[in-house]
């Protein structure tokens, strides 16, 4: 079936830099998208979601962009910190109510 | 206690075992699910239970046997595993499993299973 997938397995910052997390999806169907940070040994984290009807939202310090004419979904982190450093996960989910289908996950490694 | 807690966090088998990881949420869901998470793989889905009724079963084998007594218990029951279903296995819950889709899940840290 179809899946949401990951640009890059690896991204690599300094301390302070911004991140950009990239995620395509491939089922013109979702309604509503999910990043998810994990942290070793840690079970993931709820980060920020978005809606179809939306094509960005902020929070604190993140802010989830939603592309829909190119089924692309960003996570961008400002002024990463290396309590940052996780591996973070897109998922989508169908109007039809379908539990979360994830992508394959992003590590990023923040250095001091 | 809060949030979803999952027990054991290790745990290891032999093929021919019967073992059971649990699942508990204290956040007052109505939903649950199993994930298995693999090496270099995306979190798959297996179960979902919906007020206590299983309402996905993700073409999982037989040999893992899922049990929801009540929406804030969840149990996986295994037997006769093999070596490839070694894996972290994840519960997660969310407010209920609506048309919305909107199915914000709260996990669990995991359950380490090895198959020997």
């Amino acid at each position: 079936g179809e899946s949401v997938g990951l640009h890059l397995p690896t991204l690599s910052v300094q301390e302070g830099d911004n991140s950009i997390i990239n995620c395509a999806y491939s089922n013109s169907a979702s309604d509503y998208f999910i990043w998810y940070k994990q942290e070793s040994g840690k079970g993931p984290q709820f980060i920020i979601d978005i809606r179809s009807n939306m094509d960005k939202r902020q929070g604190q310090r993140v802010t989830v962009l939603l592309n829909k004419t190119v089924k692309h979904l960003s996570l961008q982190i400002a002024a990463t910190q290396p309590g940052d450093s996780a591996v973070y996960f897109c998922a989508e989910n169908m109007w039809e109510g379908t539990a979360l289908i994830f992508g394959k996950g992003t590590t990023l490694s923040v250095s001091s | 206690e809060t949030g979803v807690t999952q027990t054991p966090r290790h745990l290891v088998m032999g093929m021919t075992n019967k073992k059971s990881l649990k699942c508990e949420q204290h956040l007052g869901h109505n939903a649950m699910y199993w994930y298995k998470q693999s090496a270099k793989k995306p979190l798959e889905l297996m179960f979902v239970y919906n007020f206590k009724e299983q309402t996905e079963n993700n073409s999982v084998p037989s040999r893992f046997s899922p049990e929801c007594p009540n929406s804030s218990h969840l149990f996986l029951h295994l037997h006769t595993l093999q070596p490839e279903d070694s894996a972290l296995y994840l519960c997660a819950s969310s407010q209920e499993q609506t048309a919305y889709g909107a199915n914000v899940l709260t996990f669990g840290a995991g359950s380490r299973l090895t198959v020997l």
